[in-house]
């Protein structure tokens, strides 16, 4: 069966401007979830939805960052404005009900801002 | 806040067996993850400890002491393939998200 799908797989782009990263969950998933996979670092929590609603966007960095999801399936991570410390892995992963449940992870976007 | 340790590297040799710590300090304790992440590709799970004891599946075993904040992984028989970063991630009430350690590369050598 189909598994997160995320793209794209790799973007590079300069200091300024503005990406899109997509994640695809499996289907049937009802929570959503955005990390980001610094070098060294531990994964970060950005965001998490449940349906189409984000009850917490407790780890968005800045205001730069957003991201919204429709037809509680597919989800896209906008960061606007990029900075070179903004370079890193971005992973998505879906769960089944938020909580206790294992999340699967996509294979993550790696970002590269030059 | 949420504070969660494990060794940042380990070398193991082929055949033997290695422990994995992690532990952890969290504003409330639901569960313990242990997920395995392969160089450039997703983390994968490998076990989730709610209560104390050990839960064994296969070559790897997850240990977990919810009164000393602390839990083990423990790989068995070791193959090359196993070399591969390894997170410690925990849940706590109120949160949705997973909160993970920085994870431990384990490579392992002929």
């Amino acid at each position: 069966g189909a598994g997160v799908s995320q793209s794209p797989s790799n973007k590079v782009t300069e200091k300024g401007k503005d990406v899109e990263l997509r994640c695809d969950p499996i289907s049937g998933h009802t929570a959503l979830y955005w990390y980001r996979q610094s070098l060294g670092q531990g994964l970060e929590f950005l965001i998490y939805f449940q349906g189409n609603s984000a009850p917490d966007k407790s780890g968005l960095p800045s205001d730069r960052f957003s991201a919204e999801r429709t037809g509680g399936s597919v989800s896209t991570l906008t960061i606007q404005r990029t900075q070179q410390e903004d370079s890193a892995v971005y992973l998505c992963a879906s769960s089944f009900p938020a909580g206790n449940y294992e999340q699967y992870f996509g294979p993550g976007t790696r970002l590269t801002v030059t | 806040g949420q504070n969660i340790d494990q060794p940042t590297e380990m070398t193991a040799t082929e055949g033997a067996i290695v422990q994995i710590n992690c532990t952890y300090q969290t504003s409330g304790f639901n569960g313990l993850f242990w997920y395995q992440q392969h160089a450039g590709e997703a983390p994968t799970f490998l076990s989730y400890n709610v209560l104390d004891g050990l839960e064994e599946k296969g070559r790897f075993s997850s240990f977990l002491s919810r009164s000393k904040g602390y839990s083990y992984l423990l790989l068995k028989e070791l193959q090359m393939k196993d070399s591969a970063s390894y997170l410690c991630a925990v849940t706590a009430p109120g949160a949705n998200n997973l909160f993970f350690g920085t994870g431990t590369r384990l490579t392992v050598i002929p």
